[in-house]
């Protein structure tokens, strides 16, 4: 099945800073591509998401961009705010068929944001 | 809105007790799904359920049980808890097609197996 490789962290940033988490994935044919989102004492959230390759997903300032030459989907914010502080998550389909329901995550990524 | 609820938010046992986590989804969805949540392991998935009716074992089945309800609900059971199943237990439930193949999630249930 497929596969997802996420950067460790923790990562701690100055408020303001640019932020990049790494994801590169093992994977059949081009699945869409996910980045969740895990705000303190919640559940996971999709922040965004690309369906097919070149695709730029984006949403609250974050974006990635589906690169398939690269085999990856980098998350990236240009100026990180206190209340980005979370663990995120790379995520796909477990499988590239079309009856595939279950998805893979990343072990995450936590992110402390400082004043 | 309530989207994916979980219940109870968080549970102590002690080892050898039973318990059962409820979910349910108010969003009309074929597919739900039970992870739990460790340190430094992401998520694993426990069960799914593709469609009402159906249920399927994911990558750590063992120690659990799962019953799909009907459309809307979808519960996991311990029978005999182990300190191992310490964890944060998440549901999430998904509309199967093409792009929509987005998970939703509720906000968890926190246990402790002493």
């Amino acid at each position: 099945g497929n596969s997802v490789t996420q950067m460790e962290g923790p990562v701690t940033l100055s408020e303001e800073a640019f932020l990049t988490i790494n994801c590169t994935y093992t994977a059949t044919g081009y699945p869409s591509l996910f980045w969740y989102v895990q705000y303190p004492g919640e559940g996971l959230q999709l922040l965004l998401k690309a369906t097919k390759a070149d695709d730029k997903g984006s949403n609250k300032g974050f974006e990635a961009t589906y690169r398939k030459e690269t085999t990856s989907f980098h998350l990236e914010k240009g100026s990180v705010q206190v209340s980005d502080s979370a663990v995120y998550f790379c995520a796909l389909p477990r499988d590239s068929g079309a009856g595939s329901y279950q998805l893979t995550f990343g072990k995450g990524t936590k992110l402390s944001v400082i004043p | 809105n309530a989207g994916v609820t979980q219940t109870p938010k968080f549970q102590v046992l002690k080892t050898g007790q039973s318990m059962t986590l409820q979910c349910a989804q108010d969003m009309n969805h074929n597919s739900m799904y039970w992870y739990r949540q460790d340190p430094g392991m992401g998520l694993r998935l426990i069960y799914y359920s593709a469609s009402e009716g159906t249920t399927d074992k994911g990558e750590v089945p063992n120690g659990y049980n799962v019953s799909r309800l009907n459309k809307r609900e979808f519960s996991l059971r311990l029978e005999s808890a182990a300190p191992s199943q310490t964890s944060v237990y998440f549901c999430a439930s998904m509309r199967r097609g093409g792009s929509k193949n987005i998970q939703y999630f509720g906000a968890g249930t926190r246990l402790s197996v002493l």
